[in-house]
């Protein structure tokens, strides 16, 4: 079984300038998450969707964060403009439906720097 | 809110050592308990997780029990490899809280020959 799929793996961007990240879940997975992990502490969870509706956008700033899963399948997270302090490493997971029982399944991430 | 609170690390053990890496947690209801593990350069992999109180996960040599008069979710392993250094990290799902993935900060193992 394909796992979550996320490109790029490292991105390097001055402030001010934009970035997207693509997430493709795993077949038949019907949440998707991205979470943001800042060097030394553990994953928080900017936006949740079931299939193409929001469940939790609560983390996220939607000042300059945006997320969209087009047909419920692939994902993109947008950050513009971009700050220092988005340097972390953006995650992308799904999990088969949302219950509190399910296993939701990680990808590698990717790096994002900002100088 | 939820919450997981985790040992800081790094925990430096010798190798066929006893590990515990301690968890506790935050929630109202009932909520599930995961340990996830992220080896060097490589994405979150669930080691275990337990679903409801007294229940022990278990994998790889692992062993976590949720103790629920305790809030707590402790990793424990009776003999370490160099191969299982890696960051554990604690999380819940509640369904109080929308059934999100809370995570700990984080441990750090560092396992030496």
């Amino acid at each position: 079984e394909a796992g979550v799929a996320q490109s790029p793996r490292y991105k390097i961007i001055e402030k001010r300038q934009s970035v997207a990240f693509w997430c493709n879940p795993i077949s038949g997975h019907a949440t998707l998450y991205w979470y943001q992990q800042i060097l030394g502490q553990g994953p928080k969870l900017l936006i949740q969707f079931q299939n193409n509706g929001v469940v939790d956008d609560s983390q996220l700033p939607k000042d300059r964060f945006s997320a969209e899963r087009l047909k419920g399948v692939d994902s993109t997270l947008k950050i513009q403009p971009a700050k220092l302090e988005d340097s972390a490493v953006y995650l992308c997971a799904s999990s088969l439906d949302s219950q509190s029982f399910t296993e939701a399944f990680f990808g590698q991430g990717t790096r994002l720097t900002v100088v | 809110g939820n919450s997981v609170t985790q040992m800081e690390g790094p925990v430096t053990l010798s190798e066929e050592a006893f590990l515990t890496i301690n968890c506790t947690y935050t929630a109202t209801g009932y909520p599930s308990l995961f340990w996830y593990v992220q080896y060097p350069g490589e994405g979150l992999q669930l080691l275990l997780k337990a679903t409801k109180a007294d229940d022990k996960g278990s994998n790889k040599g692992f062993e976590a029990t949720y103790r629920k008069e305790t809030t707590s979710f402790h990793l424990e392993k009776g003999s370490v490899q160099v191969s299982d250094s890696a960051v554990y990290f604690c999380a819940l799902r509640n369904p109080g809280g929308g059934n999100k993935l809370t995570f700990g900060t984080g441990t750090q193992l560092k396992v030496e020959l």
